[in-house]
């Protein structure tokens, strides 16, 4: 497909437990965004990729939250040791690395957190 | 603090009449702002977007506005349409200084009624 995609769709988890979502971009956008959406707000950015690089991950909750994309193009978030905080919307963007581009979301992975 | 704030939360129209959906900002550096819709279960899909050196543009039934010096933008969809029925986020971005992440509003929830 010519979308963002990711996977898993949902994903259930238990307290304690590690998660790894996957993000797969449009084919030849450079740039890679991770956000998280809860419940009835707009989405907040996590961290960003050119590339390969991480070139801001201001937006990570905690330790726990790691991103990694080493070959500039797949992205995984993983989570570890997940708690019930952790449960929301995990949406991945996609965009060219050029000014006043549009980033395209993928349909996101729902976390939840027993 | 809330850097894009949208302060409506749902709005109802009737079928062929104009819908404006408002966005303010707070953050003067800002100098991309677009506009998602969303459905449920679904991304944000990319609608429309204004560049700061404009003030408007459009694209079909939809116009965006842009007023710096007010730091508002609005969404107008003329004529609506049941399903145009959907959240709409505006998202703000500074390329230079933030790498093109966004910052998204809580959202507004428009229904089209027929």
């Amino acid at each position: 497909g010519a979308g963002v995609s990711q996977s898993p769709r949902y994903k259930v988890a238990k307290r304690g437990q590690d998660v790894a979502l996957r993000c797969d971009p449009i084919s030849g956008h450079v740039s890679l965004f991770w956000y998280q959406q809860a419940l009835g707000q707009g989405p907040e950015f996590l961290t960003y990729f050119q590339n390969e690089a991480q070139l801001d991950k201001s937006g990570l909750p905690s330790d726990r939250f790691f991103a990694e994309r080493p070959e500039g193009s797949v992205s995984t978030l993983k989570i570890q040791r997940t708690q019930q905080e952790d449960s929301a919307v995990y949406l991945c963007a996609s965009s060219r690395d050029r000014e006043h581009q549009p980033q395209h979301f993928g349909d996101g992975t729902r976390l939840s957190i027993l | 603090d809330q850097q894009v704030k949208q302060n409506s939360p749902s709005l109802s129209v009737q079928e062929g009449r104009i819908s404006i959906l408002n966005c303010d900002y707070t953050n003067s550096m800002f100098d991309y702002f677009l506009w998602y819709k969303k459905y449920p279960a679904e991304g944000p899909t990319f609608l429309i977007s204004i560049s700061s050196i404009k003030d408007k543009n459009e694209d079909g039934r939809f116009t965006v506005f842009l007023n710096k010096s007010a730091k508002h933008l609005s969404l107008h969809i003329v004529p609506s349409q049941p399903g145009d029925s959907a959240v709409y986020f505006c998202a703000a971005s500074s390329f230079y200084n933030q790498g093109g992440k966004l910052i998204f509003g809580q959202g507004t929830e428009l229904s089209v009624k027929p």
